[in-house]
């Protein structure tokens, strides 16, 4: 089936630095979304992108749709403890006349003490 | 507007019994998604429903079934549990398909 490579896996980072996280396909996707996911939690949206080459912020985190329409990333500024978590790239494949949501594995974000 | 909400949160079964799981969609949403998330897993999709026809299937076996009413609300039912269906279900409902999904809290179920 379709596939999302997300990367990394996972991240250890210091509190306050940046983070960098990104999505690819061999697919051309109509639509990016950027999801959080807290323990025991659903996800919740983050960015969703529309159009290819978009760059859309929300407080510390910027995504992009990449030009080609084959990838995106999301980046957050200075981390906080509470962007602990699992973040999921998705896009919408356009399959015949239908759409259908493609998920990346995710990155899980820890932040060291 | 209330978001997704998904009934019950925590459920603990046996092998064998069989389960129904709930989920009300965003007011207006017509599609409703579930997916199968077990620990350390991203999300594995289930099926969508859209004005009350199933719409697309993942790849699970036929013990996992749902379907979606009037008033688009809808329900997943898993028969003869086996220990590996222990998950979170979570439902995503979006305005209609390939619309942006907005997730509920989940139902957590342990097979025992």
């Amino acid at each position: 089936g379709q596939q999302l490579n997300q990367s990394p896996q996972s991240m250890f980072i210091q509190e306050g630095e940046d983070v960098s996280m990104n999505c690819t396909s061999s697919s051309i996707f109509n639509t990016w979304l950027w999801y959080k996911q807290d323990p025991g939690e659903g996800p919740v949206l983050l960015i969703a992108l529309y159009k290819a080459g978009e760059l859309t912020s929300n407080g510390r985190l910027t995504a992009q749709f990449g030009i080609t329409r084959k990838d995106s990333f999301l980046n957050i500024s200075a981390s906080i403890p509470s962007d602990v978590g699992i973040y999921f790239c998705a896009g919408h494949l356009q399959m015949d006349s239908n759409y259908q949501l493609i998920w990346g594995a995710g990155t899980k974000l820890i932040i060291k003490p | 507007k209330a978001g997704v909400t998904q009934t019950p949160r925590y459920l603990i079964k046996t092998r064998g019994q069989q389960v129904t799981l709930s989920c009300s969609p965003i007011s207006g949403h017509r599609s409703v998604s579930w997916y199968q998330q077990t620990p350390g897993q991203g999300l594995q999709f289930l099926f969508e429903y859209f004005s009350e026809t199933q719409r697309n299937k993942g790849n699970f076996p036929g013990r996992f079934s749902g379907r979606q009413f009037s008033n688009s609300r809808s329900e997943m039912n898993v028969s003869t549990l086996e220990l590996g269906d222990s998950a979170l279900y979570l439902c995503a409902s979006s305005l209609t398909t390939g619309k942006t999904q907005y997730f509920g809290p989940g139902t957590r179920l342990l097979v025992l």
